[in-house]
C-alpha cells in the first residue's frame, strides 16, 4: 500500500510564509490531497490537485507537485494565527472508491 | 444543512462489550468510509464503501465490522473491543472518488 509521509512539527511567525511537504510512494496515486484539521474537529478539505499537474494556486494557498521525486508541499502565504492546525496529505488512486491514505499530520504553529 | 453525523461523540467501555458507532449523512452521498487517529499515525483507513452493500476493507480493518444498508448510514461495529482500539473516529462521505470528503465530528472511544 501507500506510504506517505511528513514532517510532524512547523512553527513560523505571523505573516511569513509556510511551507508543509509530503512524500508518497505510490506513484499510481490519481488525486492528492490537503487537509486542514483544527482543534477538536474534523478534517477540512484545502485544495487537491490532478497528479498530471505541477502546481495550483488557490489565493494563499499553492500546492506544487514533483512527480519524478514524488514529493508535494504546500504553501500557505501570509500565514495568520487562524491557520494554527494540523495539516494533512493524502492520495488516492483513480477508481479506488474512497480509499485513500493519510500522512502522519504536520502541526503548524503561528507565532505572533 | 449538509453534515455528516456521528453518534456517540464519545465513549468509555469495558474489553468485550459489542459497541456500535453510528455515521449519518444527508448529502446522498455514495461514497462513505472510516477512519482511525493515532497519534503520530495520522489517519488510517478502516473500511470504506462505494454504495449500498458495497463494503471494501481499508487498511486496518481487523476487529471491525460495518454495514451499508441504507444510503444515508454506516455504522462501524467492534464486536468485542479491546484496548489497541482506544482511538479518534471519524466517518465521511463523497458524492464520488476523487472529490472532496466530507467529514464528521469524530467519536472518541477509550476501551478498558
Amino acid at each position: 500500500g501507500e506510504d506517505v509521509e511528513q514532517s510532524l512539527f512547523l512553527s513560523v511567525r505571523e505573516g511569513d510564509s509556510s511551507v508543509i511537504n509530503c512524500t508518497y510512494t505510490d506513484s499510481s496515486s490519481t488525486y492528492l490531497y490537503w487537509y486542514k484539521q483544527e482543534p477538536g474537529a474534523g478534517l477540512q478539505l484545502l485544495t487537491y490537485i490532478f497528479s498530471n499537474m505541477d502546481m495550483k494556486q488557490d489565493q494563499r494557498l499553492t500546492v506544487l507537485l514533483n512527480k519524478k521525486d514524488k514529493h508535494l508541499s504546500l504553501r500557505i502565504a501570509d500565514t495568520q494565527t487562524g491557520d494554527s492546525a494540523i495539516y494533512f496529505c493524502a492520495g488516492g488512486p483513480w477508481g479506488g472508491g474512497n480509499k485513500l491514505t493519510f500522512g502522519t499530520g504536520t502541526q503548524l504553529k503561528v507565532e505572533l | 444543512e449538509a453534515q455528516v453525523t456521528q453518534n456517540p461523540r464519545y465513549l468509555i467501555t469495558v474489553t468485550g462489550k459489542k459497541l456500535t458507532v453510528t455515521c449519518s449523512q444527508n448529502m446522498n452521498h455514495e461514497y462513505m468510509s472510516w477512519y482511525r487517529q493515532d497519534p503520530g499515525l495520522g489517519l488510517r483507513q478502516i473500511y470504506y464503501s462505494m454504495n449500498v452493500e458495497v463494503t471494501d476493507k481499508g487498511d486496518v480493518p481487523e476487529g471491525y465490522k460495518v454495514s451499508r444498508k441504507e444510503k444515508r448510514n454506516f455504522p462501524l461495529i467492534l464486536e468485542s473491543p479491546s484496548p489497541n482500539q482506544t482511538s479518534l473516529y471519524f466517518c465521511a462521505s463523497s458524492l464520488g472518488t476523487g472529490v472532496e470528503q466530507y467529514f464528521g465530528p469524530g467519536t472518541r472511544l477509550t476501551v478498558t
